[in-house]
């Protein structure tokens, strides 16, 4: 069983739709990473938390300690949001990424 | 402000050659890490660096992987001799410190034929 589990694995919507996508770890971590990476494309950090809530336009990024648990929500979706998100969590001095949510939101 | 660059961005070669990857991570970034993707998953942390000194390499093969980070700046990665598993993607990225946000480059795919 992987350290850091994502939840869907794979998630298709309509524009416009409320999206969440999940990330459970079952380590202690001092920090958790969102990352986007777009298909042929880089990685791209889109939040670093380590408790509560982050919000950058219409990406939400929340947090519970306690529960081990983590969730990205992606407001007022759209196409160019496609992509692959993955969730990373720092165990001390280690990284462990999950396997990544492809998402791919329709026209 | 530049991102880490890696080069080259794609490479092919043949079964039991060498190969090389090179990254310039941000400026000021004392922490430089090495990742393989396989398709379809998360990344894997082969290194990393701390300035010049490797402080994690446990993943690395080192039978045939090799990395060096000579003034703490610019890296490489090297695979002597390249098998057909290893064809996969290779990130660099870097960061201002160990738990940091990290900032990736675009990435090296390796096709071993």
């Amino acid at each position: 069983k992987n350290e850091v589990e994502q939840s869907p694995q794979n998630l298709t919507a309509q524009e416009g739709e409320f999206i969440t996508i999940n990330c459970s770890y079952s380590v202690g971590i001092s920090a958790l990473h969102w990352l986007q990476q777009h298909p042929g494309g880089g990685i791209v950090s889109l939040f670093m938390l380590s408790s509560g809530k982050k919000k950058h336009g219409r990406l939400i990024a929340t947090i519970n300690i306690q529960e081990k648990h983590s969730s990205l929500h992606i407001t007022a979706s759209h196409p160019r949001d496609s992509a692959v998100y993955i969730c990373a969590a720092h165990q001390n001095d280690k990284i462990i990424f999950g396997k990544g949510t492809r998402l791919h939101i329709l026209p | 402000e530049a991102g880490v660059v890696q080069s080259p961005r794609y490479k092919i070669i043949e079964k039991k050659q060498p190969v090389a990857f090179w990254c310039n991570p941000i400026s000021g970034h004392n922490t430089l890490y090495w990742y393989l993707q396989n398709l379809g998953q998360g990344p894997e942390l082969l290194i990393r660096y701390e300035n010049e000194e490797a402080v994690d390499d446990s993943q690395l093969p080192k039978d045939r992987f090799s990395a060096e980070r000579l003034k703490g700046v610019d890296s490489t990665l090297k695979i002597q001799p390249a098998e057909l598993g290893d064809s996969a993607v290779y990130l660099c990225a870097s960061s201002a410190g160990t738990v940091e946000t990290q900032y990736f480059g675009p990435g090296t795919r390796l096709l071993v034929l």
